[in-house]
């Protein structure tokens, strides 16, 4: 069975200093891994996925992530946050073809202060 | 390039009040197409999910039922609202089956408001 847990609901950091969102994901297959995020009142957009290529990837707005096996862990990580980063984000982990297999994690809500 | 149509984007509706919420995917052929619903301070709860024309599953048994009449297009429906039914309903697709790793695309979601 396949589960997702992200370890902080918020995280608050200042404009300018680096972002860090948790993520630990449980899989019995080889699974593949993204991040989403929400602004207000929208739907999700894809961040970056992970599909057992290079271990470390890079998604848009300068968002990169780290698939570490050993660690069951696939941190979201930003240099330098913006003020536009404000919004929810989501690990999402999946183990099917379809996308009917997917668990997705309970959000972090991203605070950026000025 | 692939784009997906969700509306209304907000709705207000009585109890017991019927409801369509359609969704449609331009520039792909045989998608997987999903309804969620994300209500207040919650995670997405997949609703229902199709691989084909008149192809329905129910993850969750409830006051909802989806039906998917053309290859790219999905509706959400219910006969009568229940104050429960509230939240914020998200149309998504992904590659259709036979393609692994691929991600869900999403609409921009429906506010639905049942008074």
């Amino acid at each position: 069975a396949q589960s997702v847990t992200q370890l902080d609901s918020h995280v608050s950091v200042s404009e300018g200093t680096p972002v860090l969102l948790r993520c630990n994901y449980s899989s019995s297959y080889s699974p593949s891994l993204f991040w989403y995020v929400q602004h207000p009142n929208k739907g999700l957009q894809l961040l970056l996925k992970y599909t057992s290529a290079a271990t470390l990837v890079k998604g848009i707005n300068g968002f990169e992530a780290e698939f570490k096996k050993s660690e069951t862990s696939f941190h979201l990580t930003k240099p330098s946050a913006h003020m536009s980063d404000a919004a929810e984000y989501f690990c999402v982990v999946s183990e099917g073809a379809g996308g009917f297999k997917t668990i997705f994690g309970a959000g972090t809500r991203l605070f950026v202060k000025a | 390039s692939q784009t997906i149509h969700q509306w209304p984007a907000t709705l207000v509706q009585p109890v017991g009040s019927p409801l369509s919420l359609e969704c449609t995917v331009e520039g792909t052929s045989n998608p997987n197409l999903y309804w969620y619903r994300q209500a207040a301070g919650r995670g997405l709860q997949l609703l229902f999910y199709s691989v084909g024309i008149g192809q329905i599953s129910s993850e969750v048994p409830q006051n909802l039922s989806a039906s998917r009449p053309q290859d790219r297009q999905f509706i959400l429906s219910s006969k009568k609202l229940l104050l429960s039914d509230s939240g914020f309903y998200l149309c998504a697709w992904s590659v259709g089956t036979g393609y692994a790793r691929s991600p869900l695309h999403f609409g921009n979601g429906t506010r639905l408001t049942v008074t």
